[in-house]
């Protein structure tokens, strides 16, 4: 199995910040990676796909970064609606696999 | 505009078998490429994927979990079904349905709701 490592497990961050998350593969990807947003009590929805590709409809702050071994998810200016917990997703062999989530919270 | 809504118990009993539907529209699940997913969160705890099921009825399981779990689809009525056998505690989680379109990178959007399942006696 492909193990994703996320860092941090948890930032602390004020509105208009920048921030940085990074998703290690335990062994190369390509560019078969996913980042995603959860709120408390909600689903996860996709942010980033193809490792930089913006989903339809996300603000452009959130970019994505990387490929092969290493990742990065960067929300150039924190908005209030941003905090959330954030996780990476592998698609490039089976079993699929989720990071362990990375908790954006407000300083 | 994608829609997915899981159904199923909110309890069951530790040993019983779990039966989940996932009832989707916005899409069809005869279209090339495109799936659908399940994929569990344990209250507090990451994701974990448990399934996938393609348009040409490949399907795909967890090794970790794959005694455990079938996935079916019916194409007629917009559905997929996840049953997993022998409940434990441990599986009590939310369990979400999600579509994996035909392109990009192996995604999952959108997703459902999401059920909430307890397994106790």
């Amino acid at each position: 199995d492909i193990q994703m490592t996320q860092s941090p497990s948890s930032v602390s961050a004020s509105v208009g910040d920048r921030v940085t998350i990074t998703c290690r593969a335990s062994q190369g990807i390509s560019s078969w990676l996913a980042w995603y947003q959860q709120k408390p009590g909600k689903a996860p929805k996709l942010l980033i796909y193809a490792a930089s590709s913006l989903q339809s409809g996300v603000p452009s702050r959130f970019s994505g970064s990387g490929s092969g071994t290493d990742f990065t998810l960067t929300i150039s200016s924190l908005q209030p609606e941003d905090f959330a917990t954030y996780y990476c997703q592998q698609a490039n062999s089976f079993p699929l696999t989720f990071g362990q989530g990375t908790r954006l919270e407000i300083k | 505009q994608i829609t997915l809504k899981e159904s199923g118990p909110t309890l069951v009993k530790p040993t019983q078998t779990l039966t989940l539907t996932c009832t989707f529209s916005g899409f069809s699940l005869s279209t090339s490429g495109v799936g659908v997913g399940w994929i569990r969160q344990p209250p507090g705890k990451a994701l974990e994927w448990l399934a996938l099921i393609y348009w040409n009825d490949d399907k795909r399981y967890s090794p970790s979990l794959k005694s455990r779990l079938t996935i079916t689809k019916d194409t007629s009525k917009n559905q997929v079904v996840l049953t997993m056998t022998n409940m434990d505690p441990v599986d009590t989680a939310t369990y979400y349905c999600a579509h994996r379109p035909y392109y990009g990178s192996g995604q999952f959007d959108p997703w459902g709701q999401g059920t909430l399942v307890t397994v106790s006696s």
